[in-house]
């Protein structure tokens, strides 16, 4: 069974620029979240979507924003790049929202903002 | 709301010496508990997870892991170190539904070295 999917793995984009990433969760899955990793703030929760809503959402400022498409394959989108913006992107993907499932993680979309 | 410590940002291990990796979590409601690695360039693997029932919890690669309610607690351990263990490990904790919907509250890390 395949994992979960993130398209592109690295990018350089210019500041100013927006920026879109893609995620494909595991087959049968219908919660994607993303989260942001960078080396000073750690791991931080961006937003869940479930069925093509948005259940949750994180402290992130509103250039942040992201979609869950029908097939519960969901993008995230970043405008205005900021330098501190790099980061690595994870998303993952749960069966259900219950909190005590497993919540899997893809490898992670590199933005470097220059 | 919920929070998670993890005491030490790096350990430092023989092989084949015992591995412990603390950490400590505040929520106000019956939390769920897990432990994830991450080895360089790459995404997060679950190790274990803890949600009900036994609170000793054993995980892949000869973790586990044991929930102390008492001492707001879930510390990783493992009887003897791998060089393929050295990585970073996460804590986690989350809760059930409403604004925790697919939210995983990440402690700061601890970096794994592991010497021959």
């Amino acid at each position: 069974k395949a994992g979960v999917t993130q398209t592109p793995r690295y990018l350089i984009k210019t500041r100013g620029q927006q920026v879109t990433l893609s995620c494909s969760p595991i087959s049968g899955h219908r919660s994607v979240s993303w989260y942001q990793q960078t080396p000073g703030q750690g791991l931080q929760f961006l937003f869940e979507y479930f069925s093509e809503t948005q259940r949750n959402k994180g402290n992130f400022p509103g250039r942040f924003s992201g979609r869950q498409f029908s097939n519960s394959r969901s993008e995230m989108n970043v405008s205005t790049l900021e330098l501190g913006d790099s980061a690595l992107y994870l998303c993952a993907s749960s069966l259900d929202t219950a909190g005590r499932d497993t919540i899997y993680f893809g490898e992670g979309s590199w933005l470097t903002v220059v | 709301a919920q929070s998670v410590t993890q005491l030490g940002s790096h350990v430092s291990v023989s092989e084949g010496a015992l591995v412990l990796l603390r950490c400590n979590y505040s929520s106000s409601v019956p939390p769920y508990l897990f432990w994830y690695v991450q080895y360089p360039n790459q995404g997060l693997q679950l190790l274990l997870k803890y949600t009900t029932g036994a609170t000793l919890v054993k995980g892949i690669n000869g973790f586990e892991a044991e929930f102390k309610k008492s001492e707001t607690s879930f510390h990783l351990t493992k009887p003897s170190a791998h060089m393929s263990d050295a990585a970073e490990y996460f804590c986690a904790v989350s809760n059930a539904g409403g604004t925790s919907y697919g939210k995983l509250t990440f402690g700061q890390g601890t970096i794994l070295t592991v010497h021959p």
